[in-house]
């Protein structure tokens, strides 16, 4: 099946500097990419979806400004939470869709734990 | 958009009992509805998927599901849990923009 990468797979950051998370489609290009989070015991949120060469469209709620989305290629989107604080701690999820793929299926990484201290 | 509601938080269950978790989603248009399994601190590993076709869905680990349309459910059962099933599950639905959408989780603990 086809394999998305995240990296890292978890991050601990001091209050106010900034973290990028990575997820590579590693066999198949994506036209689509999604982020979500997950606090503890929670369910995942959708964040934003990241599509390749155009601006990512935020979720309701969601700070575009602080939740950098960045899709450059086919095969990379990354995440960069900037000014980290420690409400910023979360299990960090991405996901992509085979451009070539069935309709409705994505392949999600294994999620980066992100602790702000 | 559409949306799934898991009907229970937390589901427990003797091992080798049969188990049902369910799941009901609201859409008006045409959707594709999954559930997966979380281990702790682990990403979402896909037991299986309703993309078309035969409402029945078999998964790994055992598991199915059955589409109806009629009861907008997909409620996902396996006839004799193990204590390795013991996880966080997750249904979920996507519709024609592929932005997946989860319920809020139903945690499945296996007892000896």
């Amino acid at each position: 099946g086809a394999v998305v990468s995240q990296h890292p797979s978890w991050v601990i950051c001091k209050s106010g500097t900034s973290v990028k998370i990575e997820c590579r489609s590693l066999d198949f290009q994506a036209t689509t990419m999604f982020w979500y989070r997950q606090f503890p015991k929670q369910s995942l949120m959708l964040m934003a979806t990241s599509n390749e060469g155009s601006k990512a469209t935020y979720e309701q709620g969601v700070e575009k400004d602080k939740f950098l989305i960045n899709h450059a290629s086919l095969t990379l989107s990354t995440l960069t939470v900037t000014s980290a604080h420690p409400e910023d701690s979360s299990f960090y999820i991405c996901s992509a869709r085979d451009r070539t793929g069935l309709q409705g299926e994505a392949f999600f990484g294994q999620g980066t734990r992100l602790t702000v201290v | 958009a559409q949306s799934v509601t898991q009907l229970d938080s937390q589901v427990p269950v003797f091992e080798e009992a049969p188990v049902e978790l369910r799941c009901n989603y609201s859409s008006s248009v045409s959707v594709y509805l999954f559930w997966y399994v979380q281990y702790p601190n682990q990403g979402l590993q896909l037991l299986l998927k309703y993309l078309s076709g035969s409402t029945l869905v078999k998964g790994i680990n055992g598991f199915e599901a059955e589409f109806n349309k009629s009861q907008t459910s997909f409620h996902l059962r396996k006839p004799s849990v193990h204590i390795s099933d013991t996880a966080e599950y997750f249904c979920a639905v996507s519709g024609p923009n592929n932005d997946m959408r989860f319920g809020a989780g139903t945690r499945l603990t296996v007892k000896p």
